[in-house]
């Protein structure tokens, strides 16, 4: 069974930072591209960042392009986000996804989210 | 980015009912489109991958046709646990990857 367990969320000020945490389960990790999906309060889905398989490719939207940053440790079955420079337009539910493949592309699983709270 | 725009924002249903729901892309995507359920408080669930391929565990009453720009979810005969949001995204070309603005099934 497929289960991916994230952590690492919380109140942080404007500026600060923030790293999230993915555990994963019940499949061969390496083999799946993951991501980051976030969520504002009352407002839709997101995307956020994702990174392949091989951990070599890394990609991001515009939005957190520079502040954050995605990683995986293959060897621990993990991936992170390391959030610095945060912002009140931030503020969201941040959800871990497993790709259907190598490559980015839609999510077939999902964890059941971290909050992230900006604010002074 | 691709755009990615679903109608219609909202609307009310009766169990039973055949529902429909269109996602349109801002230029062509051939057929790397998925849909996704969400209830309140909960993750997203995967429905449906390559515009008409239904993910494994997905009731057969969930279907989605269309490819190039215009894409649609139907749901045959709604039952009371698909009122719900539904989101269809791209994955056809990224960064960055592109959900629509979601559609809210609400009981009628």
């Amino acid at each position: 069974e497929v289960q991916l367990l994230e952590s690492g969320g919380g109140l942080v000020q404007p500026g600060g930072s923030l790293r999230l945490s993915c555990a994963a389960s019940g499949f061969t990790f390496s083999n799946y591209a993951m991501a980051w999906v976030r969520q504002a309060p009352g407002k839709g889905l997101e995307w956020v960042s994702a990174i392949c398989g091989s951990g070599r490719c890394t990609y991001y939207a515009d939005s957190v392009k520079g502040r954050f940053t995605i990683s995986r440790d293959n060897s621990k079955n993990s991936m992170y986000v390391q959030m610095n420079s945060l912002r009140v337009e931030d503020t969201a539910i941040y959800y871990c996804a497993k790709g259907g493949g190598d490559l980015p592309s839609f999510f077939d699983y999902w964890g059941q989210g971290t909050p992230v709270i900006v604010s002074s | 980015a691709i755009r990615m725009t679903q109608s219609p924002s909202s609307f009310s249903a009766s169990t039973g009912d055949r529902v429909t729901i269109t996602c349109r892309a801002s230029q062509r995507i051939s057929s790397y489109l998925a849909w996704y359920q969400q209830k309140p408080g909960r993750a997203p669930k995967l429905l449906i991958y390559a515009a008409s391929t239904l993910q494994s565990g997905v009731p057969s009453r969930f279907s989605g046709s269309g490819s190039g720009t215009d894409f649609t979810l139907t749901i045959s005969y709604l039952q009371s646990e698909d009122f719900a949001t539904y989101y269809c995204q791209q994955y056809y070309s990224y960064p960055p990857l592109t959900f629509g603005g979601g559609t809210k099934v609400e009981i009628k």
